[in-house]
């Protein structure tokens, strides 16, 4: 089955600056890459998402990016805030959407 | 906004008895699934349901786990006799017909 890495798991960031968070998966039949971030005591919520057929997508200070041939894809967010602290999930589909597979998730805490 | 709700949001039971945890998710939505995550470890698939029935589930969703939609608008998961490795927080999710599935904040579920 389909296996996806995430890294890193912790990151520190100063206000403003950015944050890269890196995925790889395994199987070449997901097309479909979400990403979450997850608050405490709260679910995941979605706040970007990709289909392997698109190269990039933003979204004002956050940023996806898919290479289908290395089979890995990145979360870009810019002038980080506080409220950007979270844990963030990366996960990978196939057409039916019928099951997620979810990275091991990167806290980032954003230091003011 | 509409959003996926979980009950309870804390759940503590004794190894072998039963559990139901109780999901409302978004009204118009019709693919619903149950994640869980051990503590530490990454978001699992457990089982997705579509049209009053399991249309996929893994291999940790055995005969001690089952799915309902009672009524229009519940989703259930029960775990007939449980086990210390059951404690963990499962999610609820759901989605329309396209791909973004919504999650709930989840139930932490804790068998002593």
């Amino acid at each position: 089955g389909e296996n996806v890495e995430q890294h890193p798991s912790t990151l520190s960031v100063q206000e403003g600056d950015s944050a890269v968070i890196k995925c790889t998966y395994s199987d070449s039949a997901s097309n479909y890459f979400p990403w979450y971030k997850q608050e405490l005591g709260k679910g995941p919520q979605l706040i970007i998402d990709i289909r392997s057929n698109v190269g990039e997508k933003k979204d004002q200070r956050i940023a996806v990016t898919l290479n289908k041939t290395a089979k890995h894809f990145s979360l870009h967010i810019t002038e980080t805030q506080p409220e950007d602290s979270a844990v963030y999930f990366c996960a990978a589909s196939m057409d039916n959407f019928n099951k997620f597979y979810f990275g091991s998730g990167t806290k980032l805490n954003v230091k003011p | 906004e509409p959003e996926v709700t979980q009950t309870p949001s804390h759940q503590v039971t004794q190894m072998g008895q039963e559990v139901i945890l109780r999901c409302v998710p978004i009204s118009n939505h019709l693919y619903f699934y149950w994640y869980r995550q051990i503590l530490g470890q990454k978001v699992e698939f457990l089982v997705s349901f579509y049209n009053n029935e399991i249309s996929e589930k893994s291999e940790i969703f055995d005969d001690q786990f089952s799915v309902e939609r009672p009524d229009g608008s519940n989703f259930t998961l029960k775990i007939r006799s449980t086990k210390l490795e059951d404690s963990a927080m499962y999610f609820c999710a759901s989605r329309a017909s396209g791909e973004t599935q919504y999650f709930g904040p989840g139930t932490r579920l804790l068998v002593l």
